[in-house]
């Protein structure tokens, strides 16, 4: 079965904190994405990378950067935290080629305080 | 743009009734997918089905059942017989055409069975 795993269930920052979310994925996935939450807004588009090193904005990219040295590994990053940051961050992995399904972690609950 | 729509924010239904949840999709391709996923209350998402727009024939698994109608741009979603391990909340989602990887999600509807 695929796994993706996220570093944290729930977490607490203060406003202007340097904010790291981890995920990582075990079954050599080319595609890694990352989305936030809140409610009836459905998910959104932060980020995807489609390849290490390699990194294309969503829908939502303001405020986030994200990093992929590892195939493995996808991280997102808040610069400077601030209080509409606070949401449920969602991480997924596919395969390349023709459009499968996305393999979800179990998500971040960050609040931002 | 591509959009999707659950208009049922919330439903509610007794245990062992059937219940539909709605998903209306806008898109200018002529290929696309469509998904649905249930997110429990772990939170993690589960994949149920993809489907791609060639093919609109409905589907069957077990008390799941989807419904996709290019005509009404819908893709519906049946459970049959529900219980009280389906009280979760469900989202529709689009892909636009090969090589896009980016997937659209609806609002999401979130369904109580209530024993």
């Amino acid at each position: 079965d695929v796994k993706v795993t996220q570093s944290s269930r729930y977490l607490v920052k203060r406003t202007g904190e340097k904010v790291f979310l981890e995920c990582v994925q075990d079954m050599d996935h080319e595609n890694m994405f990352w989305y936030r939450q809140d409610p009836g807004l459905g998910l959104r588009l932060i980020y995807f990378s489609y390849d290490v090193k390699m990194k294309e904005k969503g829908d939502i990219p303001e405020g986030y950067s994200v990093s992929r040295e590892k195939k493995e590994r996808f991280s997102l990053i808040l610069e400077s935290a601030s209080t509409n940051q606070t949401s449920m961050y969602l991480c997924a992995s596919r395969t390349s080629g023709d459009i499968y399904e996305q393999y979800f972690g179990p998500g971040t609950r960050l609040t931002v305080t | 743009a591509q959009k999707v729509t659950q208009a049922q924010t919330e439903i509610s239904v007794v245990e062992k009734e059937d219940v539909t949840l709605d998903c209306v999709y806008e898109t200018r391709d002529t290929t696309y997918y469509l998904f649905w996923y249930k997110q429990p209350p772990s939170g993690e998402l589960v994949f149920l089905i993809r489907r791609n727009s060639f093919d609109e024939q409905n589907e069957i698994s077990g008390r799941y059942s989807w419904n996709f109608q290019k005509s009404t741009s819908s893709f519906n979603f049946t459970i049959t017989a529900s219980q009280v391990v389906d009280s979760a909340v469900y989202f529709c989602a689009l892909s636009e055409n090969f090589g896009n990887e980016k997937l659209t999600f609806g609002t999401g509807t979130r369904l109580t069975i209530i024993p």
